[in-house]
């Protein structure tokens, strides 16, 4: 069982169109993290939301944590070919990361 | 700026033989982290360890053993392998602290067990 569910698992847009990842749980979380992995790699850190409601944007990424902290989205406007890769959510229940299914995003030039 | 070292990068096994996935950090982070990643299974946990000496099981740890004599590595062992343990394995290194927390990642084994 999956402590967090993200969706879509796939993603495939042109380029210059707008998305939106979602990644949901049945559990209450202290924080929030966003990780995109691109082939070959491990997961890399983007953002960390930690308030209820919060909301933070990292250049065409905007992520938004859930009021009641069990749910996270992540919006990306104008998607770029440079966009691709596979965004993981994580939650940190006690001192591990339980990392959500992923979303795999292609961005077609 | 070694960050987390993950040793192979390739490895094929027959069912049955058995090998060492070996980790290092540089970061004098206490904890660290096994995880398999499997296509539509994102990153999921095998074992964990939050300081020399002391490691426990995650989601899926049967098959593996840990174990974490100093802070800097963290070997996972697969003592005898099977096709179901066919996957890309990820070593992480952490650090939490209040309303932070980071993973570090290693590059990635990709195990293919025949």
């Amino acid at each position: 069982t999956q402590l967090l569910e993200q969706s879509p698992q796939f993603l495939s847009i042109q380029e210059g169109e707008n998305l939106t990842v979602y990644c949901n749980s049945s559990s209450v979380f202290s924080s929030l993290q966003w990780y995109r992995q691109e082939p070959g790699e491990g997961p890399v850190l983007l953002v960390t939301v930690v308030t209820g409601g919060e909301v933070k944007k990292l250049k065409r990424l905007t992520f938004q944590f859930g009021d009641a902290r069990k749910d996270s989205s992540l919006h990306i406007t104008a998607a770029q070919p440079g966009d691709t890769g596979l965004y993981l959510c994580a939650g940190t229940p006690g001192n591990q990361f339980y990392f959500g299914t992923g979303t795999s995003l292609t961005v077609i030039p | 700026n070694a960050g987390v070292t993950q040793t192979p990068k390739f490895q094929v096994l027959k069912t049955g033989q058995s090998m060492t996935l070996q980790c290092a950090q540089d970061m004098n982070h206490e904890y660290m982290s096994w995880y398999r990643q499997d296509p539509g299974m994102g990153l999921r946990l095998i074992h964990y360890s939050v300081g020399a000496g002391i490691t426990d099981q995650g989601e899926v740890p049967n098959g593996y053993n840990v174990s974490r004599s100093t802070t800097e590595d963290f070997p996972l062992r697969l003592l005898s392998a099977a096709p179901s343990q066919t996957s890309v394995y990820f070593c992480a290194s952490s650090y939490f602290l209040p309303g932070q927390a980071e993973a570090f990642f290693g590059q990635g084994t990709r195990l293919t067990v025949v």
